[in-house]
């Protein structure tokens, strides 16, 4: 089973608007974290922001905001006023400690394209 | 902040030999890395958990022979693919996390393996 869900394969936005990326996680740890990540055609991976799970407020991080919803298990990116430079593949991930082992592991990604 | 040096960034090798890629965190401490594998334009998939001074954990349907993974430092884990063939080649990246959760994890800049 899919662990990190991500339904978007692609997106298109105009520059300047605001953007929603889909995350819907499964498990049944109940201390995890959940990241997004930024992979731009250079291959690098750019942390965004984090969750964690007993945080109690949604985490910002600039014009980066991530919608918590426990009860939902989504956990999803606002990227607010969109630019060029936002073209990029958006990954989200998850951490657990299931057996004792730390894990990342990572959805299928979205590719965002942002329009002039 | 915390920095993932990988290298080489680019190789290709002889169907046949083997290649090393190193991962190295330069300002902190990883007593875990992870090694990733990434095709084109898919999601980064997990094939090994480095732990320093012990073995590796693998991925269920990662071969072990062939992908061995050495964590002999705190800053330094190895990952070498043994008899290489066309179809191992991919894009490798290896990541660490300095343990504040706020940074999340710190990947490497990736090893892009062309097997001829």
């Amino acid at each position: 089973a899919q662990k990190i869900t991500q339904t978007q394969p692609g997106m298109f936005v105009q520059e300047k608007e605001a953007v929603t990326l889909d995350c819907t996680y499964d498990t049944s740890d109940p201390s995890y974290g959940l990241f997004w990540y930024k992979q731009p055609s250079s291959g690098e991976m750019i942390f965004l922001i984090y969750q964690g799970s007993y945080d109690q407020q949604n985490a910002t991080e600039g014009r980066y905001s991530l919608n918590f919803q426990k009860a939902r298990k989504s956990a999803n990116l606002v990227i607010s006023a969109s630019q060029l430079g936002d073209s990029a593949m958006y990954f989200c991930a998850m951490r657990e400690w299931g057996f004792g082992n730390e894990k990342l592991t990572f959805g299928t990604g979205t590719r965002l394209t942002i329009i002039p | 902040g915390a920095v993932v040096s990988q290298h080489p960034s680019r190789v290709i090798c002889k169907s046949g030999t083997s290649v090393k890629i190193e991962c190295r965190s330069l300002d902190f401490q990883a007593t875990t890395m992870f090694w990733y594998r990434q095709f084109p334009k898919q999601s980064l998939m997990l094939m090994a958990t480095s732990n320093e001074g012990s073995k590796a954990t693998y991925e269920q349907g990662v071969e072990k022979d062939k992908f061995l993974i050495n964590h002999a430092s705190l800053t330094l884990s190895t990952l070498t693919v043994t008899s290489a063939h066309p179809e191992d080649s991919s894009f490798y990246i290896c990541s660490a996390s300095p343990g504040a959760k706020e940074y999340g994890y710190t990947f490497g800049s990736g090893t892009r393996l062309t097997v001829v």
